[in-house]
């Protein structure tokens, strides 16, 4: 089984739609994060989690929130879906020592 | 505060050796080498740790300077299945931050 899931895999939506796009991980990792890749502009940090308490923004956070449900689980959502946030969003856990990231399979996300 | 990466895309053929070359304006204490492969999600590498040791990853190595915050990755004799883009990353909790990566480097490895 994977260490780290994400579902949906892929997710077509409207412009003004709510999204949620759902980690979870069995790694036992306290560190989790939500990145967004465009093509040439390799993975942003949208937020991260370093446990269950304490969310922070990463460098493109406006348009996303998220939530830690505990501490294998970190959602993202998008309050009102808009078509520049079509992407590939990977979730990610590490390891407090080394921080060495480890990536979910990614979910693919177009809005219309 | 994102690593630079050098070159952006290089094609080889295979059998052929290539670098990729990190360097960063802020202190380093570690340096991450990932690899993602079209429509997958990045796989780690390695990690190089302060002290400039060489690690190595089937034909792939890298070492790590710290004094001048650059790493480089070595691909010797190329396979077909390193084609990918090799992103490198750091930690820089230390400065208030987070985990940051380069934009990647796209190599594609030709029969």
């Amino acid at each position: 089984d994977a260490d780290v899931t994400q579902t949906p895999r892929n997710r077509i939506t409207k412009t003004g739609k709510r999204i949620m796009l759902e980690c979870s991980q069995t790694k036992g990792h306290d560190r989790m994060y939500w990145y967004r890749q465009d093509p040439g502009l390799g993975l942003r940090l949208i937020y991260y989690s370093f446990d269950v308490k304490d969310i922070n923004k990463g460098e493109i956070s406006d348009g996303y929130s998220v939530s830690r449900q505990a501490q294998a689980k970190f959602s993202l959502s998008l309050e009102s879906a808009i078509p520049n946030q079509t992407a590939l969003y990977f979730c990610a856990t590490s390891d407090r020592t080394t921080d060495t990231q480890y990536f979910g399979p990614g979910t693919r996300l177009t809005v219309l | 505060q994102q690593p630079v990466q050098s070159p952006q895309a290089v094609i080889l053929r295979e059998g052929e050796d290539a670098v990729i070359n990190c360097s960063s304006s802020k202190a380093l204490y570690s340096v991450h080498w990932y690899r993602q492969k079209h429509g997958e999600a990045p796989v780690f590498l390695m990690i190089l740790l302060k002290g400039g040791e060489q690690k190595g990853h089937e034909k792939i190595s890298a070492s790590f300077n710290e004094k001048k915050q650059q790493s480089s990755l070595y691909l010797t004799a190329s396979q077909l299945s390193y084609s990918g883009t090799y992103f490198c990353g750091a930690p820089l909790v230390y400065y208030g931050q987070n985990f940051v990566f380069g934009p990647g480097t796209r190599l594609s490895v030709l029969p």
